[in-house]
């Protein structure tokens, strides 16, 4: 089944302890991308990539880290995780880079405390 | 500041009728734009999508329409059906890989 698998789907953890969110995609999409879900806020692009070893930033990016070693892993890294860190996160990938063919994963929901 | 805005944060309509969602944008070097369908506890899914060479676009009972002059794009849903309960967003694209999206209308469908 073609998917964009994420890991964990929940999470707490404290402020300052380095966590990893996993994203894998089964489709050998180039482009991927990380969003953030907030209230009020809709879905916020953090980073995009497209291709292998080629990111860049998205709208909100300050906090994060992402690395692309491989076609279909795109793991977001936050270095020192503090509360307004706290939301949805969800990958997603795509053939394209107009992004309608983008599939999402199911979402990860952090919270730091 | 939010460049894609989505004024309606929900709407109710009875089941067979139509559906209007309406979107807003502030930065005219968009070029794409696209509609996504989010229920709970899942991801969101790609529903439809126009360019900025257009100002129409159909998928079954799916309609985009784009006007460029107002910055202004709507979803029409017609006939509406209980299955269209869910959050829509629009989002919108002037270089293909960043994305602005909406905050979102929270769509229920009466039966």
């Amino acid at each position: 089944e073609a998917q964009v698998t994420q890991n964990p789907r929940y999470l707490i953890t404290v402020t300052g302890k380095k966590l990893t969110v996993t994203c894998s995609q089964n489709m050998n999409h180039e482009y991927m991308s990380w969003y953030r879900q907030d209230p009020g806020l809709g879905l916020r692009q953090i980073y995009y990539s497209m291709n292998v070893e080629v990111t860049d930033k998205g709208d909100v990016p300050e906090g994060y880290k992402v690395s692309r070693k491989e076609k279909r892993n795109f793991p977001l890294i936050l270095e020192s995780p503090s509360p307004n860190q706290t939301s949805l996160y969800f990958c997603a990938s795509s053939f394209t880079r107009t992004g309608s063919g983008y599939t999402f994963g199911s979402g990860t929901r952090l919270t730091v405390v | 500041d939010q460049q894609v805005k989505q004024n309606s944060p929900s709407l109710s309509v009875q089941e067979g009728r139509i559906s209007i969602l309406n979107c807003d944008y502030t930065n005219s070097m968009f070029d794409y734009f696209l509609w996504y369908k989010k229920y709970p506890a899942e991801g969101p899914t790609f529903l439809i999508s126009i360019s900025s060479i257009k100002d129409k676009n159909e998928d079954g009972r799916f309609t985009v329409f784009l006007n460029k002059s107002a910055k202004h794009l709507s979803l029409h849903i017609v006939p509406s059906q209980p299955g269209d309960s869910a959050v829509y967003f629009c989002a919108a694209s002037f270089t293909g890989n960043q994305f602005y999206f909406g905050t979102g209308t929270s769509l229920t469908v009466i039966p």
